[in-house]
């Protein structure tokens, strides 16, 4: 079965610092992966994706990502953090396609990360 | 701009008396999905449209129910809601031929 989990609970970053989120997956076949972000009584907001091609993935708000297949990785970065990036942050993978129907796979969610960046 | 819009962004509800959340969408999207999420947890998926065709998760409890009488349209019907079911109410929707969702705002929905 599909699977995603983000070890961390919360992540403390001083603004200005690089940041980095976690997340592991595990899937049986190609894996599509995730990442959103959801800002108190908020929506998620869709940051960035990997399907295929670069294992280095850039996305809205500068935030990137890299996928890692050996150590079945999929982390999130930022270069410099901002205070507003503070947030919950969730990885999520592609879950397989079900027969029938045409509907494509369900995303599977990750508990979710609190990016709490200060001033 | 194309968006998912939801409405209303909170309700309030009493114990036991239905109550029904609408989702609209701008995307012409296929697919549109609804998520219960509880205190910033990780939102859990209810069911979902493709196109018409309904389809259940295992574990969503029969007192919710869902419509989709055209492509931008998506109501969650609560029938009875109980304490339990206060909660964050998302929807989504995604393209079949891209893979990202789009999600509304959200209804917070408190159950006195």
């Amino acid at each position: 079965a599909q699977s995603v989990a983000q070890p961390e609970d919360q992540v403390n970053v001083a603004e200005g610092n690089p940041l980095t989120v976690k997340c592991t997956y595990s899937v049986s076949g190609n894996p599509y992966l995730f990442w959103y972000v959801q800002y108190p009584n908020r929506g998620l907001q869709f940051l960035l994706k990997y399907i295929t091609g670069d294992n280095l993935v850039k996305g809205s708000y500068g935030f990137e990502a890299e996928f890692n297949k050996s150590q079945t990785s999929f982390h999130l970065k930022k270069p410099s953090a901002l205070v507003s990036d503070s947030a919950l942050y969730f990885c999520a993978v592609r879950d397989a396609p079900s027969g029938g129907g045409g509907s494509q796979g369900n995303l599977i969610f990750g508990k979710g990360t609190k990016l709490s960046v200060k001033p | 701009d194309a968006m998912v819009i939801q409405n209303p962004r909170y309700q309030v509800t009493q114990f036991g008396k239905p109550v029904t959340l609408s989702c609209s969408q701008t995307l012409n999207h296929n697919v549109m999905y609804w998520y219960q999420q509880k205190s910033s947890q990780a939102p859990k998926l209810l069911f979902h449209y493709y196109d018409k065709d309904f389809n259940n998760e295992a574990d969503t409890p029969d007192n919710f129910q869902s419509r989709r009488p055209n492509t931008s349209f998506c109501f969650l019907d609560i029938r009875s809601p109980g304490l339990g079911d206060a909660a964050m109410y998302l929807c989504a929707t995604s393209e079949l031929a891209f893979h990202e969702q789009f999600f509304g705002p959200g209804t917070r929905l408190t159950v006195l």
